[in-house]
């Protein structure tokens, strides 16, 4: 277990709704990465936040945006949803200037239909 | 855009054989590490190797970095069937952040039979 924890488990949508999804970081970490991960393929970094600032962001339109609370937990939102959206969502904590591990969740199963 | 290709893309063993995975990459690179991932679920992180270390061990795991070749290698010895998952290499990337972010390759999907 590594102490990041990720909800809900599973969510259904429909194409064009809007879906949030909730990290929470390990004790002690303050950055949080968030990827995507279609079947059969290797996650993708979506962005990260620190300092409740976005830090760095991959080639993801702007309809995906996130949250980062004085906790440091989380929130990946999805705008306008495609099917194409449809994957697990994976969160990961760390901590900036410390080892360069990210401690992942156990990720959020998103259907879009 | 995946860095890393791993190789081959899905193997299965015996228990008790070993079992090496490969990985490949594209750009230069300050570690590289491995996890491994169960039925679709979280990542689990396994090892991480610097860029200036060329063999690192934890347990029944052995990892190998050459990076001349851009090229990494996880032997898993002594297989268990629990050791079933699908297994990534990461590479880090400056992306603009605190820390790194991590560009995985495709996976290699390992079963040990019992």
């Amino acid at each position: 277990e590594t102490g990041v924890t990720q909800s809900p488990t599973h969510l259904i949508k429909t194409r064009g709704q809007q879906v949030t999804l909730r990290c929470s970081s390990q004790s002690g970490h303050n950055t949080v990465s968030w990827y995507q991960q279609a079947l059969g393929q290797g996650p993708q970094f979506i962005f990260q936040y620190y300092r409740e600032e976005e830090n760095g962001r991959g080639n993801f339109p702007p309809r995906f945006s996130g949250l980062q609370f004085p906790n440091y937990s989380s929130e990946l939102n999805v705008n306008a949803l495609e099917l194409d959206d449809s994957a697990l969502y994976l969160c990961a904590s760390s901590l900036a200037g410390g080892p360069d591990t990210q401690y992942f969740g156990p990720g959020t199963r998103l259907t879009v239909l | 855009s995946q860095q890393g290709e791993e190789d081959p893309q899905a193997l299965s063993i015996q228990e008790g054989e070993n079992a090496t995975m490969n990985c490949s990459y594209k750009t230069s690179i300050n570690n590289l590490q491995w996890y491994r991932q169960n039925s679709g679920r979280g990542l689990v992180h396994l090892i991480l190797i610097r860029s200036n270390e060329r063999e690192k061990h934890s347990g029944r795991l052995r990892v190998t970095l050459d990076t001349s070749k851009k090229s990494s290698s996880l032997l898993i010895t002594a297989s268990r069937a629990a050791d079933t998952a699908s297994y990534f290499c990461a590479t880090d990337a400056w992306g603009g952040g605190a820390t790194n972010k991590l560009i995985f390759g495709t996976g290699t999907l390992l079963a040990v039979q019992p």
